[in-house]
């Protein structure tokens, strides 16, 4: 079964830091383009970032140089570290999977949810 | 960045009506870049429509996605109960990868 779950967020103070991570089931992460998005309390979905195939990597304007996309390929896991995190940083973050053949996203996780408030 | 407009914000029908929900972007999109998503409360989202009029795996036939150029459709031909939701178009592009409407409300009458 094709599968996401996310684990790692928490409630942190303005200015912390967070590592979320994704754990892959019934599929290869390295073989597919892998993103997060998040949706903050009772809003609408932002994508945040993403992970190519070959390993590069893009980012929302908003997350740009405080968050960093990576992956684990032995692990079959994609991660987020969140640094810098303030107020509208608060959200759940979707752990996704971009369909191979076309545009749009086929797979999501259940989410983790990251609270920032001091 | 290309804004994706819903409307209406809110929808409110009775099952077995029919419900057209309408996102239009702010600069031509292309047909096959074009998706739209249903979540329910407490859900992640899922995915309905790709390129604009493709359904996807699994996806009822009571559901289907029209449009081109900004202007594009998702119409439920006859609301079932589990059809109340939340509905986010989505289309992609160069950078940010993906932008999402703000999504349209399809609550009971």
């Amino acid at each position: 079964e094709v599968q996401l779950v996310e684990s790692g967020g928490g409630l942190v103070q303005p200015g912390g830091s967070l590592r979320l991570s994704c754990a892959a089931s019934g599929f290869t992460v390295s073989s597919n383009y892998m993103s997060w998005v998040r949706q903050a309390p009772g809003k609408g979905l932002e994508w945040v970032s993403i992970i190519y195939t070959g390993g590069a990597t893009s980012y929302a304007d908003s997350v740009k140089g405080r968050f960093t996309i990576s992956r684990d390929n032995s692990k079959n896991m994609v991660y987020l570290q969140v640094n810098g995190l303030g107020a509208e940083d608060t959200a759940v973050y979707y752990c996704t999977r971009d369909n191979y053949y076309y545009y749009g996203i086929d797979v999501w996780g259940l989410g983790t949810t990251v609270t920032v408030s001091s | 960045e290309i804004v994706l407009t819903q409307s209406p914000g809110t929808l409110s029908l009775s099952p077995g009506e029919r419900a057209t929900l309408s996102c239009r972007a702010s600069q031509s999109v292309s047909s096959s870049h074009l998706a739209w998503y249903q979540q329910k409360p407490g859900q992640a989202p899922r995915l309905l429509i790709y390129g604009a009029s493709n359904r996807a795996t699994g996806i009822p036939d009571r559901f289907s996605g029209s449009g081109s150029g900004p202007d594009f459709t998702l119409t439920i031909s006859r609301l079932e109960p589990e059809d109340f939701a939340v509905y986010y178009c989505q289309q992609y592009g160069s950078s940010p990868r993906y932008t999402f409407g703000q999504g349209t409300k399809v609550e009971i009458k």
